[in-house]
């Protein structure tokens, strides 16, 4: 499978701990956005990568979140002391900004946090 | 600030007819409007997407119809079939691509009954 890759799929933890998860996106994609969706509601949008470069951010990324894309490649999020607004899904999506299917973002399954 | 207004939030329909989902957008910097289909358990994946310089664009059984004027567009889903049963989610960006933040709306959920 050489989709958008997640992982965990799911992390259940408790409130105040860290948690960080981890993205690989298609091969060769140089753009890479994380989002958030909570139950019932569509996604929204938090941070994207071009290469390792951080280009936006959301002002929902609050400073517990932080994104990282050191090599232009796989990437992590993390939170730190998480809270139980945090519960979400959090969804990895990858894009190219090349070639015949050119900036369109391909979601990852994503990881499910559950807060405690 | 809800950017994008999507209706209805749940649908039925019987197999064979069509579906019908409706978006608004407030933004009017906005100019690439995807449709996004997701399976339980499954990331959203593109459907089709419209510009707003074409008022409708047809993929197979799926329509995008867009009207700037009143800042709306709409999916139309024809002949819809159990395998379509899925949430659908509306978005918008801003660069005349889907190489930019994403906006969605809050999903509706199709059920295509047999």
């Amino acid at each position: 499978d050489t989709g958008v890759s997640q992982d965990p799929r799911h992390k259940i933890t408790k409130r105040g701990q860290n948690v960080t998860f981890r993205c690989d996106p298609i091969s060769e994609h140089n753009r890479l956005y994380w989002y958030r969706q909570t139950l019932g509601q569509g996604p929204e949008f938090l941070t994207y990568f071009q290469n390792e470069a951080q280009l936006e951010k959301s002002r929902l990324l609050s400073d517990r979140f932080s994104a990282e894309r050191p090599k232009g490649s796989f990437s992590t999020l993390e939170i730190q002391r998480t809270e139980q607004g945090d519960s979400a899904m959090y969804l990895c999506a990858s894009s190219t900004t090349s070639g015949r299917i050119h900036n369109e973002q391909f979601f990852g399954p994503g990881t499910r946090l559950t807060v405690l | 600030q809800q950017q994008v207004k999507q209706s209805p939030q749940s649908l039925i329909v019987q197999k064979g007819g069509i579906s019908i989902i409706n978006c608004a957008y407030e933004n009017t910097a906005f100019d690439y409007f995807p449709w996004y289909q997701q399976f339980p358990g499954k990331g959203p994946a593109l459907l089709i997407a419209i510009r707003p310089d074409v008022s409708e664009k047809k993929e197979g059984r799926f329509t995008i119809s867009f009207n700037k004027s009143a800042k709306q567009f709409s999916l139309h889903i024809m002949d819809s079939q159990p395998g379509d049963s899925a949430t659908y989610f509306c978005a918008a960006s801003i660069g005349g691509t889907g190489r930019r933040a994403l906006t969605f709306g809050s999903g509706t959920r199709l059920q295509v009954q047999p």
